[in-house]
């Protein structure tokens, strides 16, 4: 199965950051990545798919780049809102696999 | 409006077996792949099944191999999750999800606690 790592696992971080997560693959993964938004005692929301395309809906100040192996989460300017953890999540395998996510708290 | 809602989990002793649903409105079913995700308590998601639009194909993690089997009723807009052999390790909250690579739309979630 292929292995994803975020860092880091926390993160704090104050209104108006710029805010950058990392998520590795332990084989290329192509571009067949998505990141998504959990808040506590709630479903995950979709932000990002195909490494960079922006879910309907979505801030703009979110983005995602990347490709085979290494990939990055970027909020611009981080809001109240964003305050959650994150999660990466390959789709090139029939096994997907998550990232163990990253929390972002307040500073 | 895009709706899954799940249903069916409860307390189970170690060794039962336990039949999740997940009911489907708002689109149009059989054009999607269908999985299951849970989530441990104060863990990270794990991805658990998903099937074919037909029902023809379908996926596992290796945990739950032999244990779980995922299928759907495309009549009633309708996903199951059949766990057997119920272990601990289970204990999670699980989630509908709807397609078969990243997902758009997701169910509330249904708890699962395996104990005795």
């Amino acid at each position: 199965d292929i292995q994803m790592t975020q860092s880091p696992s926390t993160l704090s971080a104050s209104v108006g950051d710029r805010v950058t997560v990392t998520c590795r693959a332990s084989q290329s993964i192509s571009n067949w990545l998505a990141w998504y938004q959990q808040k506590p005692g709630k479903a995950p929301k979709l932000l990002i798919y195909k490494a960079s395309n922006l879910e309907t809906g979505v801030p703009s100040r979110f983005s995602g780049s990347g490709s085979g192996t290494e990939f990055t989460l970027t909020i611009s300017s981080l809001q109240p809102d964003d305050f959650a953890t994150y999660y990466c999540q390959q789709y090139i395998t029939y096994s997907r696999t998550f990232g163990l996510g990253t929390k972002v708290e307040i500073k | 409006e895009v709706q899954l809602v799940e249903s069916g989990g409860g307390l189970v002793q170690p060794g039962g077996s336990l039949r999740l649903s997940c009911a489907a409105s708002g689109f149009t079913f059989n054009n999607y792949w269908m999985s299951w995700v849970r989530q441990a308590p104060g863990k990270g998601l794990e991805w658990v099944a998903n099937i074919k639009q037909d029902g023809s194909d379908k996926n596992y993690v290796e945990s739950v191999k032999g244990r779980f089997t995922i299928s759907r009723d495309n009549a009633k807009n309708s996903v199951h999750l059949q766990m057997n052999s119920l272990r601990a390790e289970d204990t999670a909250v699980y989630y509908c999800a709807r397609g078969g690579d990243y997902h758009r739309c997701w169910g509330q979630g249904t708890p699962v606690t395996v104990s005795s």
